[in-house]
């Protein structure tokens, strides 16, 4: 089946610095990729929707040039947290949307990058 | 006001129970997801719907379009059931809206 491979699985930084996460869809193409955040005993929020070649789809409330995202290729999309501060601190997790059975929507996530910010 | 609302919050079970895990919404949507997080955090897509039923194992989903309504079965539970599961729906052209999520925890 479709695996998405999420890279790091954990990071520390310190304040100020920016981090990278890769999100890779490894065994099929990815026209649509989504970032959501996830606090402690919180539910999943979607942070933006990044699509292939194109300007990623904010949601309310995040800031654009905070959280960078690039969708350069099918396979893969990055966000960057650009200077982290400790109330980034979260974990990110990233989704992949691919043609399933039957033309049927299939997502399939990532396992995560659990982000401490010192 | 696009809402999605799971129940129970939290719920313990015995080995072998079967499982009812519900979720609610407030408008017409265009498809529904069942995803299980494990304690690390790493999130499986169960099930995508957009009527009727679908069945995968001892994992049973139904959706009733007509109440807004999804359920979410586990027939003989087993410990390792235990897991937050989580709700979220596509409303028309918007992206997913998750529910609260549900802990399940199955004692041995």
């Amino acid at each position: 089946g479709a695996v998405v491979s999420q890279h790091p699985s954990w990071v520390i930084c310190k304040s100020g610095t920016s981090v990278k996460i890769e999100c890779r869809s490894l065994d099929f193409q990815a026209t649509t990729m989504f970032w959501y955040r996830q606090f402690p005993k919180q539910s999943l929020m979607l942070m933006a929707t990044s699509n292939e070649g194109s300007k990623a789809t904010y949601e309310q409330g995040v800031e654009k040039d905070k959280f960078l995202i690039n969708h350069a290729s099918l396979t893969l999309s990055t966000l960057t947290v650009t200077s982290a501060h400790p109330e980034d601190s979260s974990f990110y997790i990233c989704s992949a949307r691919s043609q399933g059975f039957a033309g049927a929507n299939v997502l399939t996530f990532g396992a995560g990058s659990r982000l401490t910010v010192l | 006001k696009n809402e999605v609302e799971q129940s129970p919050q939290n719920l313990t079970a015995q080995e072998g129970e079967f499982i009812t895990i519900n979720c609610s919404y407030s408008v017409g949507i265009s498809a529904l997801h069942w995803l299980q997080q494990h304690p690390g955090g790493g999130i499986v897509s169960l099930f995508m719907l957009s009527s009727g039923k679908k069945k995968h194992g001892r994992l049973i989903a139904t959706i009733n379009i007509q109440e807004k309504h999804s359920s979410l079965h586990i027939t003989a539970s087993h410990p390792r059931d235990s897991a937050v599961y989580i709700c979220a729906v596509r409303f028309s052209a918007r992206q997913l809206t998750f529910g609260s999520g549900t802990q399940l925890t199955v004692l041995p």
